[in-house]
């Protein structure tokens, strides 16, 4: 079945060490988003990128970072993870940034700081 | 700006129960409308969603919703509640206008089944 898959499931990483979060899909799609979601809360979009074309939300800290090297594959770089970056992270994809196509999930990495 | 309201946090239902989850937008021109279902420890997954044409939707699972555009409402209904639809619903919308899929989700509502 095509789908997207995150790796690791869990990630556990220091307080300022460097951690990379990965994403793949099967669906060849042109769009891929990252979320941010905290317990009990909606996923908080950080940026997507269109193609590779990178799009950032205004309010995403400097410390996130992305990166698509092709249409498969996509990361999200946490250059000094702090206590407050805990949280699932979800990948996403859609065909073309239409508003009236779902967007697909993959089932996310647990991020957590020591 | 568009936003999406779900009243409440949790609703608990008794198997077999009609579940009825509320959702309501805030949007200048009516939106495109989405349910979406996150299990625990999971990403989420498509239930349904309206874009055009018939305001009743049916979607995966037994869940149905209606776009009701003079209450400005999209509620998810389901006429019995299984064990196994015990998880946490997003209402989300993307804008009509401009070519934009970003989607703005609400808070979300957590389902219980009791047996």
């Amino acid at each position: 079945d095509a789908m997207v898959i995150q790796n690791p499931r869990y990630q556990v990483t220091q307080f300022g060490k460097p951690v990379t979060l990965s994403c793949s899909q099967t669906l060849n799609h042109n769009v891929m988003y990252w979320y941010q979601q905290k317990s009990s809360q909606a996923p908080k979009l950080l940026f997507h990128y269109y193609d590779k074309d990178f799009n950032n939300e205004a309010d995403t800290p400097d410390n996130f970072q992305s990166r698509r090297p092709n249409t498969s594959f996509c990361f999200l770089d946490i250059r000094s993870p702090g206590l407050g970056d805990a949280a699932m992270y979800l990948c996403a994809t859609s065909p073309q940034v239409m508003s009236n196509q779902p967007q697909h999930f993959g089932d996310g990495t647990r991020l957590s700081i020591l | 700006a568009q936003s999406v309201t779900q009243l409440g946090s949790h609703v608990s239902v008794s198997e077999g129960a009609l579940v009825l989850l509320r959702c309501n937008y805030s949007s200048s021109v009516p939106p495109y409308l989405f349910w979406y279902v996150q299990y625990p420890n999971q990403g989420l997954q498509l239930l349904l969603k309206y874009t055009t044409g018939a305001t009743l939707v049916k979607g995966i699972n037994g869940f149905e919703a209606e776009f009701k555009k003079s209450e400005t409402s999209f509620h998810l209904t389901k006429p019995s509640a299984h064990m196994s639809d015990a998880a946490e619903y997003f209402c989300a919308v993307s804008a009509r206008t401009g070519a934009n899929s970003k989607l703005t989700f609400g808070k979300g509502i957590t389902l219980s089944v009791r047996p």
